[in-house]
């Protein structure tokens, strides 16, 4: 039964703590995606891989948000220094990115995020 | 820049009904519409994906129509369950971006017994 898993499925931090949210995407998918999701915002794309290299990170804060793809197994969010207005539910997303048009992407359980 | 639009923002029905959920979007040039589904504190189950050069998709109960040229897909869902009580979205690729989503708020159903 092939799914994105994510780690921590919650996290509890304090202000200027460093926080590391782990993705393992599907075998086989290409593409990578981090999302976030508020009340107030909805779920906004934070940041985008192919291939394991970086395609747009425009939706993230640059100067606290950080993401990386160390393999085609593991992509990582990681945010120093928290902040109370990073809590949000963070979810990672994977899909196959071959052919024109069929872009289905598969979502993670998310990484809920509180930052006292 | 593109907007999804989702009409209604909540919905609460008795079971057995026939439900229609709208969404709307602003620019009609996209590869494929997606509907997902969410249920409180969990991550997002994809239910249907249209491709542009196609009308509807159907699984199961749900049928899901596209209609590129007025920007609207509507979500069917024939004789509802209390278990269909969930959150609804719909999104469409990023225009110029095919690969990036842009989600609508959403349309929360409850289906009662």
């Amino acid at each position: 039964d092939a799914r994105v898993t994510q780690t921590p499925r919650h996290k509890v931090t304090e202000m200027g703590q460093e926080v590391t949210m782990r993705c393992q995407p599907i075998l086989g998918h290409n593409t990578v995606f981090w999302y976030r999701q508020t009340m107030m915002q909805g779920l906004e794309l934070l940041a985008y891989f192919r291939n394991r290299a970086p395609l747009d990170d425009s939706g993230m804060p640059k100067d606290r948000f950080s993401a990386e793809m160390p393999d085609a197994t593991l992509a990582t969010l990681k945010i120093q220094p928290s902040e109370p207005r990073d809590s949000a539910v963070y979810f990672c997303a994977s899909g196959l990115d071959q052919v024109v048009g069929y872009n289905e992407q598969f979502f993670g359980p998310g990484t809920r995020l509180t930052v006292l | 820049k593109q907007e999804v639009t989702q009409i209604p923002a909540a919905l609460s029905v008795p079971e057995g009904e026939n439900l229609v959920l709208n969404c709307s979007f602003t620019d009609s040039a996209i590869y494929n519409l997606q509907w997902f589904r969410q249920d409180p504190g969990k991550g997002l189950t994809s239910l249907l994906l249209i491709q542009s050069s196609q009308r509807e998709q159907t699984s199961g109960r749900l049928n899901a129509s596209l209609d590129k040229s007025s920007g609207r897909s509507t979500l069917y869902i024939a004789a509802s369950q209390p278990g269909d009580s969930a959150t609804y979205l719909c999104a469409v690729p990023f225009s110029g971006g095919y690969n990036k989503l842009i989600f609508g708020a959403g349309t929360r159903l409850a289906v009662h017994p």
